[in-house]
């Protein structure tokens, strides 16, 4: 059975630290896709990373990087000198070989203070 | 943008109405989804399609039922609502299989009294 589990509800940190929001994931494929999209107060799914289960690489784009990390299960997203914009829910999300659907996590609502 | 558009975007109704939700799409995506987001629950998907007048059942499809009649378009019908029903409607779209990346329309939130 797959599942996508964010342990952290709420994070609240003061702009220009550091955050590192957690994805741990279950699922019995040996290919599988990861994903988090980011959900802004005005409410729209943005797409932020796609990430095959065969490429481990770790990525980085600007201020946000992700470590994937299969021995652990674990789809880390870190964002470097956060900002009040980043202020959002943000999503973890899988998908198996053959499947149709996303299994999104709860979601992990940061909060960036000024 | 991926070229989706959801109506109604906000609709108030009453408990055993019928209500039909709207996702159309500009781009020729094959594959169309519809998804509910509930506080604790994340998105879950109600139906899909791979084409028209090809759809599935999801995770959470009890009360709900689709139709593509047009690549363009694919309807949610809730055919008598529910205050369980209430939440927000995610529409989305991908060139291919799940695996590929799924855009997102920018939902409907829906009220059932």
């Amino acid at each position: 059975a797959q599942k996508v589990t964010q342990a952290q509800t709420e994070i609240s940190v003061v702009e220009k630290e550091d955050v590192t929001l957690d994805c741990v994931y279950e699922t019995r494929d040996t290919t599988y896709y990861l994903f988090w999209y980011k959900q802004p107060p005005s409410g729209e799914l943005v797409f932020l990373i796609r990430r095959n289960s065969f490429d481990e690489q770790n990525e980085i784009s600007g201020r946000y990087s992700w470590n994937f990390q299969k021995s652990t299960s674990s789809f880390n997203f870190t964002i470097t000198a956060s900002q009040v914009v980043d202020s959002a829910v943000y999503f973890c999300a899988l998908s198996e070989t053959g499947a149709n659907n996303l299994f999104f996590g709860t979601g992990t609502r940061l909060t960036v203070i000024p | 943008d991926a070229g989706i558009t959801q109506s109604p975007r906000h609709k108030v109704t009453e408990t055993g109405t019928p209500v039909t939700l709207r996702c159309h799409q500009t781009e020729n995506h094959r594959y169309m989804y519809w998804y509910r987001q509930d506080p604790g629950h994340g998105l879950r998907l109600i139906h899909y399609s791979y084409g028209v007048k090809d759809t599935d059942k999801g995770e959470v499809s009890d009360g709900y039922s689709v139709s593509r009649s047009k690549t363009e378009d694919f309807l949610l019908t809730l055919e008598s609502a529910t205050s369980s029903q209430t939440s927000v409607y995610f529409c989305a779209i991908s060139e291919w299989t799940g695996q590929e990346t799924q855009y997102f329309g920018p939902g409907t939130r829906l009220l059932v009294l």
